[in-house]
């Protein structure tokens, strides 16, 4: 298996411009969960799908963000209009069922908006 | 809430020395603790998973303990080497399906 497979690798964007984020779980892993890491708040959750339904957008920062899995292989996050300080390090995760295997992660999308 | 506090946040060893790095948590109904780790610019690589009935687990030099009634896990590592240089994360699984993560300890090990 690939494992979690996310793109871009980096993004860099403007001030009011959309950007997108995508990720592709492991095929068979029904949890997939959007974290977001910054230097000064660490890891956050920003929200997660089961089965892909979306069960927990608490931690959505604002209504700029918007997430979607449209099938069990394939997930976007999508930032409308971006901010510098949505810059960060966006990622994706998924498990299997239980969590007796934990999270596996994906690399990341560097995103800057300048 | 959960709280996830990791320490001490950077530790500078030699070469060859065993460490323990700390994890506590508030809240001591968890799931299972799982511990990450994360090279400079990258994602985060599994290192360990304890389950909530379990007290430790061992991977070649890494061991993982887990004492839920004192809310507190660690991670020891024996005969550090310049490689195990990077930032170690816990994240701790309370059953509502998501980890909740803590700051992480920033290790650097001296050639």
């Amino acid at each position: 298996d690939a494992g979690v497979i996310q793109s871009p690798r980096h993004e860099v964007t403007e001030m009011g411009q959309e950007v997108t984020l995508r990720c592709k779980p492991i095929s068979g892993h029904d949890y997939l969960f959007w974290y977001r890491q910054t230097m000064m708040r660490g890891l956050e959750l920003l929200i997660y799908f089961n089965n892909n339904v979306p069960i927990d957008d608490s931690g959505m920062p604002e209504d700029r963000f918007s997430a979607k899995m449209p099938n069990a292989s394939f997930s976007t996050l999508k930032i409308q209009p971006s901010e510098p300080r949505d810059s960060a390090v966006y990622f994706c995760a998924s498990s299997p069922t239980g969590f007796d295997y934990g999270y596996t992660f994906g690399s990341g999308t560097r995103l800057t908006v300048v | 809430k959960q709280e996830v506090t990791q320490i001490p946040a950077a530790l500078s060893v030699p070469e060859g020395e065993n460490l323990v790095l700390n994890c506590s948590f508030t809240d001591s109904a968890i799931y299972n603790l799982q511990w990450f780790r994360q090279d400079p610019g990258k994602g985060l690589t599994s290192l360990l998973l304890i389950q909530s009935s379990q007290r430790e687990q061992t991977s070649g030099r890494l061991n993982a303990s887990l004492d839920k009634s004192s809310g507190r896990s660690t991670l020891y590592i024996a005969a550090s080497q310049p490689g195990d240089s990077a930032t170690y994360l816990c994240a701790v699984h309370s059953g509502t399906y998501k980890y909740i993560f803590g700051t992480g300890t920033r290790l650097k090990v001296l050639a």
